[in-house]
């Protein structure tokens, strides 16, 4: 199976300071067609996963737009711009590109 | 807006047969566009796809449990359901049932997305 490997695993954020979360895989995400299925989701404390982005970069109806994705290959980046209290929880990526679908560590961002 | 929730019992024995249901409103099950899946996530731990299943009764399985799952479809009442047998305390985990997106091209196939999730159910196997 694909390892995904995230960094860091705590992200203590300022409020307002943007925060930055790696993951990445053991073999390149890349299709021959090009398409890459990489995924980050969300999970607030005591809530179920909420898809944040798919595809590397297409952020689901109703993400904020200081979210966003990207990267290529094995090497994948989700970026805050300015993060917001309610930004609390544990982040995870999930690649589907190889079969079976795999899922990072998860990150916990927290506020200091 | 389609919502997914989880129902069985949160404690079971060692040895014995996990069950559980996942009920789908706000949409329908006979959905061509998707699958339905399962996932866990052990206290503290990370998260594990267990399997997914089409409306026509078409399943995926990870194969670290396929000898253990079986998940079915009852489209009558927009329900899927998942059976883990012969489960031990590592089996213990909150159980999420999710819409999941599955792309097939000729030769391959990829996982997309899993949304929406519902709320999850805590397992608990002990004696």
């Amino acid at each position: 199976d694909v390892v995904m490997t995230q960094s860091p695993l705590s992200l203590p954020v300022t409020l307002g300071q943007p925060a930055s979360i790696s993951c990445r895989s053991s073999q390149s995400l890349v299709y021959s067609d090009g398409s890459t299925y990489l995924n980050w989701f969300y999970q607030r404390p005591g809530q179920s996963p909420r898809r944040l982005i798919y595809q590397v970069s297409n952020r689901d109806s109703g993400v904020p737009d200081r979210f966003s994705g990207g990267g290529s290959g094995s090497d994948f980046t989700l970026k805050i711009s300015r993060v917001e209290a309610e930004d609390v929880g544990v982040y995870y990526c999930m690649q589907g590109t190889h079969w079976p679908p795999t899922f990072g560590q998860g990150t916990k961002v927290e506020i200091k | 807006q389609l919502q997914l929730q989880e129902s069985g019992p949160g404690l079971v024995k060692p040895s014995e047969t996990l069950s559980l249901t996942c009920t789908v409103s706000g949409g329908s099950i006979n959905s061509t566009s998707y699958y339905w899946g399962w996932i866990r996530q052990p206290p503290g731990k990370g998260l594990e796809w267990i399997g997914s299943i089409y409306y026509s009764g078409s399943t995926y399985y990870n194969p670290s449990l396929k000898s253990r799952v079986t998940i079915s479809v009852d489209t009558s009442k927009d329900q899927f359901s998942l059976k883990l047998s012969s489960v031990t305390a590592a089996d213990t985990a909150v159980y999420y049932c999710a819409r999941h997106s599955i792309v097939l091209v000729p030769a391959a196939i990829f996982s997309n997305w899993f949304a929406p999730w519902g709320q999850g159910t805590l397992v608990t196997v002990s004696a």
